[in-house]
């Protein structure tokens, strides 16, 4: 299967902890998303790469997130003492990035679901 | 600012057609896409609109009108496994996806 992948599928952790998570995009995109989404709600933009340059990040993106892409491939998100509000599913989504607007179709991982307690 | 607006909920019986409605204000406008996501998994595409008009791929149709920043989704012989959420997304100009809440379809027998 050559999907969007993410790890952990779950993750519980106590309030105050770090936690990483990990997106491993399909191959040849070169664009990668980073989203949450709560219950009930779509979701929630937070940052983007075109390969490893981070090019956009959501004015709503506390400076505990903090994302990477080093080699333009797979990408981790990072959140640095974790609150209860983070507790959400973080999507990570991939896209060809070319010109035409329908390559710009977007292919989402199974996502990661936080929970903080 | 930029808006995507979509009812919450709706109900339809098994075998029978719903139509969900979405709204759009963007800076720019590159595209409308339509997906679909079942409780607990990730969203899956259905379908893009970029000109005016209806876009129909088997029981699933999408139409847009670009004047009337408008979209909907056409389900028809709705299944019970259509019951999920469908979100409505909008690509503005710098080619980002603007999404709806979702409108929760729920079919029942």
């Amino acid at each position: 299967d050559t999907g969007v992948s993410q790890d952990p599928r779950h993750k519980i952790t106590k309030r105050g902890q770090n936690v990483t998570f990990r997106c491993d995009p399909i191959s040849e995109h070169n664009r990668l998303y980073w989203y949450r989404q709560t219950l009930g709600q779509g979701p929630e933009f937070l940052t983007y790469f075109q390969n490893e340059a981070q090019l956009e990040k959501s004015r709503l993106l506390s400076d505990r997130f903090s994302a990477e892409r080093p080699k333009g491939s797979f990408s981790t998100l990072e959140i640095q003492r974790t609150e209860q509000g983070d507790s959400a599913m973080y999507l990570c989504a991939s896209s060809s990035g070319l010109a035409g607007a329908i390559l710009n179709e977007q292919f989402f991982g199974p996502g990661t679901r936080l929970t903080v307690l | 600012g930029q808006n995507i607006d979509q009812p919450t909920e709706m109900t339809a019986t098994e075998g029978a057609i719903v139509q969900i409605n979405c709204t759009y204000q963007t800076s720019g406008f590159n595209g409308l896409f339509w997906y679909q996501q079942h409780a607990g998994e990730a969203p899956t595409f259905l379908s893009y609109n970029v000109l005016d008009g209806l876009e129909e791929k088997g029981r699933f149709s999408s139409f847009l009108s670009r004047s009337k920043g408008y979209s909907y989704l056409l389900l028809k012989e709705l299944q019970m496994k259509d019951s999920a959420s469908y979100l409505c997304a909008a690509l503005d100009s710098n080619y980002q996806l603007i999404w709806g809440a979702g409108t929760k379809l729920i079919i029942k027998p």
